[in-house]
């Protein structure tokens, strides 16, 4: 069964760095493209950052561009997402997404998202 | 202010067709990118309903379409049932941007 399970989320201040994780299973990590995808209470989507097969093609929303790197760990089937200089309007439930291998873009399996909260 | 308009929302009654309009411009939909939906039920995960325009993936009922012309794409849901209430989004890609975009997302409600 394919799975993507992302922690690392939480309380953080105005200008501090977390780092999330994704943990797949079920499939074959290495074979397919990734992303992470944000939702802010009570709004809609908003894609984030993209990253191919082995890490060396990576694409940012401009919004986090320069504060937020996106990395993945094919032996160890995990994706990771670098947040620093964090916002407030960064708050939201961080989403890691599958591609679908053949759809470019398609985003055939999230996990449950985790939330981060940026406050004083 | 989303790249890709949708109405923020639509309602109809069970068994009753409805459609969701997603509206984009020349350098996502009508550039000719793929238009995809999904739907994110109350306090859950977006999951993939329609993928290259009008492609359902297994296990999304047919009673769920989608269509693209132009710089447009739509959702068409037929046979309303009451767990269809949920939000649902399109999403392409923008050249301008160098990015996927999403719509605003529209919330069906069923009356």
């Amino acid at each position: 069964e394919v799975q993507v399970v992302e922690s690392g989320g939480g309380l953080v201040q105005p200008g501090g760095s977390l780092r999330l994780s994704c943990a797949a299973s079920g499939f074959t990590f290495s074979s397919y493209e990734m992303n992470w995808v944000r939702q802010a209470p009570g709004k809609g989507l908003q894609w984030v950052s993209y990253i191919g097969f082995s890490g060396s093609s990576r694409h940012y929303a401009d919004s986090v561009k320069g504060r937020f790197t996106i990395s993945r760990d094919n032996a160890k089937n995990s994706l990771h997402l670098q947040m620093n200089s964090l916002r407030a309007e960064d708050t939201a439930v961080y989403y890691c997404a599958r591609e679908h291998h053949l759809v470019p873009g398609a985003l055939d399996y999230w996990g449950q998202g985790t939330l981060v909260t940026v406050s004083s | 202010q989303s790249v890709l308009t949708q109405p923020p929302s639509v309602s109809g009654a069970p068994g009753q067709r409805v459609t969701i309009s997603c509206t984009g411009s020349s350098s996502n939909i009508g550039a000719g990118y793929d238009v995809h939906w999904y739907q994110q039920l109350p306090g859950t995960a977006p999951k993939l309903l329609i993928h290259g325009n009008s492609n359902r993936p297994s296990g999304v009922p047919d009673r769920f379409s989608g269509s693209k012309s132009g710089t447009s794409a739509s959702l068409a849901i037929t046979g309303l049932q009451a767990e269809d209430e949920a939000d649902y989004y399109c999403q392409s890609y923008d050249s301008s941007l160098s990015g996927w975009v999403f719509g605003g997302g529209t919330k069906l409600t069923v009356l």
